[in-house]
């Protein structure tokens, strides 16, 4: 079964400092994985995915297939970043189903 | 370009009633997905319309369904709600098919109330 596992609920941290949020997922084939962002009263939203490997407003994130890890980073973190944050899992075979996790509410205080 | 428009944002039911769930994707977007989001299970894929066909669905029970119209524009049903039905329902619409951009766009959502 897919599963991704996000362990943080919440997340605070102060601005300028280095912000990583977590996110292990369980799939047996080669997954396709992603992070979407809601910010408050917006929708969600794609921030980044793995397969780009791009850097979206500072964030960068890797994909660890050994320690099935896709953990987001930024090294300096801003109070505009403040947002929920799900990781997300898409499986192979076209299939336009994601599996997310249950997010992380990220506060970043002045 | 309009975003993803679901209707109605916010609508209230008693249990073992009906609902029916309108979403328009962004013009020329031919998917669309259904998610249910609450704040126990968090966000569970309902299922995923291309061309008026459903090609995925989640696990969900019977009572949940859903179709595509030729223009793109997807509903979905529930029937004889249960309390825990309640959630936000969001629609999601992406270009051709998921696989090719890994975007999805989501709408704000209808929230449903069952009482």
């Amino acid at each position: 079964a897919q599963r991704v596992t996000q362990p943080e609920k919440l997340l605070s941290v102060f601005k300028g400092a280095p912000v990583e949020l977590k996110c292990n997922y369980s799939y047996s084939g080669s997954p396709e994985l992603f992070w979407y962002v809601q910010y408050s009263r917006q929708r969600l939203q794609l921030l980044l995915r793995h397969i780009s490997r791009e850097s979206i407003k500072g964030f960068t994130a890797d994909l660890n297939k050994g320690e099935t890890s896709f953990h987001l980073k930024k090294p300096f973190a801003q109070e505009e970043d403040s947002a929920m944050y799900y990781c997300a899992l898409a499986t192979q075979g076209g299939s336009e189903k994601l599996v997310f996790g249950k997010g992380t509410k990220l506060t970043v205080n002045p | 370009k309009a975003g993803v428009t679901q209707t109605p944002r916010y609508l209230i039911k008693t249990r073992g009633q009906q609902v029916t769930l309108s979403c328009s994707p962004i013009s020329g977007h031919r998917s669309v997905s259904w998610y249910q989001q609450t704040p126990g299970q968090g966000l569970q894929f309902l299922f995923e319309y291309f061309s008026e066909t459903q090609r995925n669905k989640g696990n969900f029970p019977g009572r949940f369904s859903g179709r595509q119209f030729s223009n793109s524009r997807s509903e979905m049903n529930v029937s004889t709600l249960e309390l825990g039905d309640s959630a936000l329902y969001l629609c999601a619409s992406s270009l051709v098919g998921f696989a090719n951009t890994g975007e999805l766009f989501f709408g704000e959502g209808s929230r449903l109330t069952v009482l």
